[in-house]
C-alpha cells in the first residue's frame, strides 16, 4: 500500500519568513494529492490540492509543487503570519483509491 | 448546506459501555470516512465506505463496527469501549474514493474511564 512520510514534524518561523512542508510517497499510481490545515482544537481543511498532470499550482500565499519523478511534493507558504500557526498535514491517492495521510507538521509563527 | 454533522459532540463512557456516534452529511457525497486523531497524532482511518452499500477496514478497525445506513449516514459503533479508544472522532465525506478532497466534520471528543 501507499507510505507517505512528511517533514518536519515540528517547524518555527518568524512572521513574515517563508516555510516548506515536504511530503514523500511510494505508489507510483498516486495521482492526487491535498494538503489539509488543523487549527488547535478544529477540523482538518482543505487548503489546496494538486493532481498529478501539474508541476505548481499557487493560491494567493501559499502554493503547492509536486515532483513525480522523485514522488515528492510540497507546500510552501510565504510571508507567514501567526494565523498560519497550525498542523498541516499532506496526503496522497491513486484514482478510486483511499487517502493516505502523512503524519502532520506543527507549525509555530512567531510574531 | 451544513456539511458533515456528526453527534454527540462530547461523550463519557465507561469501560464495557456501548456507543454509536453518527454522521450525516448533506453535500450528496458517495464516499464516507472514520478516522481517530490521538493527542498530537495525525489521523488514522478506522472504516471507509466507497459509495453506499460498501464499508471496508482501514488502519485501526479492530474494536470497532459501522454501518452505511443510506447515502448520507454512516456510523461508527463501539461495542465494549476501552480506554485505550479515548481519541477524537472525525468523520469525512467526499465525492468518490481518491482524487478528490475530503469534507470534514467537527469531531466527537470521546473519553472513557
Amino acid at each position: 500500500g501507499e507510505n507517505v512520510e512528511q517533514h518536519p514534524s515540528t517547524l518555527s518561523v518568524q512572521e513574515g519568513d517563508s516555510a516548506v512542508i515536504k511530503c514523500t510517497y511510494s505508489d507510483s499510481a498516486s495521482n492526487y494529492f491535498p494538503w489539509y490545515k488543523q487549527e488547535l482544537g478544529k477540523r482538518p481543511q482543505l487548503i489546496i490540492d494538486i493532481r498529478s498532470n501539474v508541476g505548481e499550482k499557487k493560491d494567493q500565499r501559499i502554493a503547492v509543487t509536486l515532483n513525480k519523478t522523485a514522488k515528492h511534493f510540497s507546500l510552501h507558504i510565504t510571508e507567514t503570519q501567526p494565523e498560519d500557526s497550525a498542523v498541516y498535514f499532506c496526503a496522497a491517492s491513486p484514482w478510486a483509491g483511499k487517502s493516505t495521510f502523512g503524519d502532520g507538521t506543527t507549525l509555530t509563527v512567531k510574531p | 448546506n451544513a456539511g458533515v454533522t456528526q453527534t454527540p459532540k462530547f461523550q463519557v463512557l465507561k469501560t464495557g459501555q456501548s456507543m454509536t456516534l453518527q454522521c450525516a452529511q448533506d453535500m450528496n457525497h458517495n464516499s464516507m470516512y472514520w478516522y481517530r486523531q490521538d493527542p498530537g497524532m495525525g489521523l488514522r482511518l478506522i472504516y471507509y465506505s466507497a459509495s453506499e452499500g460498501t464499508t471496508d477496514k482501514g488502519e485501526v478497525p479492530n474494536g470497532y463496527n459501522v454501518s452505511r445506513l443510506n447515502k448520507r449516514e454512516f456510523s461508527l459503533r463501539l461495542e465494549s469501549a476501552a480506554p485505550s479508544q479515548t481519541s477524537v472522532y472525525f468523520c469525512a465525506s467526499s465525492e468518490a474514493l481518491g482524487n478528490q478532497p475530503q469534507h470534514f466534520g467537527d469531531g466527537t471528543r470521546l473519553s472513557i474511564l
